[in-house]
């Protein structure tokens, strides 16, 4: 168990609906990460938050937004869904900024556009 | 062309055997190279890293970066079933915490 909570784990919608995943770092880490892992492409970097502020950008379509609160908990929105956003969403989260060494990843939230 | 490209797999292994993982990549910028692996219906999780090129040994896990070639690698010996996973290459440039993954490689490894 990494320490790092994801939810819902699975979530099923319909295409035009909006959708909001939920993450909890492990506790202390001040950086989130959002990442899409789907079966053409693989895992593919969406956006990072550093304690609130967004610090790197990814593959992230306009229909798709993030933050990251006071708790530093983040949340991932999802907008106008089509059925290729069908996919495993991860959240990872590191200590601080440099998080290349130590980036933990959650459990993953499947979610399936029908 | 994607930036990193790795064979999905499956690789199928009996127990005990040498395993070798291997990404390749088109980015020379590329100086930080990670293997993760992956359990179903799991998070990925890091196994190893290596800075630029060089070889890094970790029990039965070693990591070999060749940058002239663009080509990076991970050796499993000894496989155990409990190796059955996908492995995930990964790399980065300088200051930028974003990873380039490539898609995977699906391990199997039987008694």
């Amino acid at each position: 168990d990494s320490g790092v909570t994801q939810t819902p784990k699975h979530l099923i919608t319909a295409t035009g609906q909006r959708v909001t995943l939920r993450c909890s770092p492990r506790s202390g880490d001040l950086s989130v990460y959002w990442y899409q892992q789907s079966l053409d492409q693989g895992l593919q970097f969406l956006i990072q938050y550093y304690n609130g502020e967004e610090r790197a950008k990814g593959n992230i379509l306009e229909r798709f937004s993030a933050q990251q609160f006071p708790d530093l908990h983040s949340e991932l929105n999802l907008s106008s869904l089509e059925l290729g956003d069908s996919a495993l969403y991860f959240c990872a989260s590191s200590p601080n900024g440099g998080g290349l060494y130590e980036q933990y990843f959650g459990p993953g939230t499947r979610l399936t556009v029908t | 062309q994607k930036e990193v490209e790795q064979d999905p797999g499956p690789l199928s292994v009996p127990e005990g055997a040498i395993v070798s993982l291997n990404c390749t990549y088109s980015n020379s910028a590329f100086q930080y190279f990670m293997w993760y692996r992956q359990y179903s219906r799991k998070g990925p999780e890091l196994l190893m890293y290596t800075y630029s090129s060089g070889n890094k040994e970790d029990g039965r896990f070693t990591a070999q970066v060749d940058k002239s070639s663009k080509y990076i690698s991970l050796f499993i010996r000894d496989s155990q079933p409990s190796d059955s996973a996908t492995y995930l290459c990964a790399m980065s440039g300088e200051n930028t915490d974003k990873l380039i993954f490539g898609t995977g490689t699906r391990l199997q490894v039987f008694p």
